[in-house]
């Protein structure tokens, strides 16, 4: 079992939908938790983080992370076709350690 | 202020031959990972380098080794170029404690 789990997609929706996200991990030892964003042939740009329980609210972006179930979710309102790219989740058990991801999620949003 | 500068932004090699890529950190951040992404999966960890000491490793063979400079930079070598090294390879710091940052990454294609 991989130590986080992520459909990669791809996910295609209208724009203006609500886009929903998610990530399953299996070591209770992950304290913190991020998603990224990715365009194209880029580097990784952070959109989240966060580090207990509970919903995170920024713009349009939510993130959730219920650390019972050992999932992490990422919420876009009101997606925009810039909104559409790949999004990875991350998580770490301390701040100094290294960052384990997920496969991530290819988004599309449509005009 | 700057972000995570990698150089160079690509690079073609062939099977055999060594490579290495650069990396400046954030003003400020004195630690430094390496990741590498393949095509359409997340980013794996390599190194992580702290005040110029290896803090972990990742599970990549020998042929892979950095080091961190005193003023924070970094460079990552691999030696005995293989086809399946070909990915983008990312660099990212932090501040003590903090989450990581990425830079814009170096796509490797090894031929």
């Amino acid at each position: 079992q991989k130590e986080v789990e992520q459909d990669p997609g791809p996910l295609s929706v209208p724009e203006g939908a609500i886009v929903s996200l998610n990530c399953t991990y299996s070591n209770s030892a992950f304290q913190y938790f991020m998603w990224y964003r990715q365009y194209s042939r880029k580097g990784p740009e952070l959109l989240m983080y966060t580090y207990s329980s509970g919903n995170k609210e920024d713009g349009r972006f939510t993130a959730q992370v219920d650390k019972s179930s050992k999932y992490i979710s990422l919420f876009i309102r009101d997606s925009q076709p810039s909104d559409s790219a790949t999004y990875l989740c991350a998580t770490q058990p301390s701040g100094n350690t290294p960052l384990v991801f997920g496969k991530g999620t290819r988004l599309s949003v449509i005009a | 202020d700057a972000g995570v500068t990698q150089s160079p932004t690509h690079l073609i090699k062939t099977r055999g031959q060594q490579v290495t890529l650069r990396c400046s950190p954030i003003s400020g951040h004195k630690s430094v990972s390496w990741y590498q992404q393949v095509l359409g999966q997340g980013p794996q960890f390599i190194f992580q380098y702290y005040e110029k000491e290896e803090r972990g490793r990742g599970n990549f063979p020998d042929r892979f080794s950095a080091r961190q400079f005193p003023n924070y930079s970094s460079e990552l070598n691999v030696n005995a170029l293989l086809l399946g090294d070909s990915a983008l390879y990312l660099c990212a710091s932090n501040s003590f404690g903090d989450t990581q940052y990425f830079g814009p990454g170096t796509r490797l294609t090894v031929l």
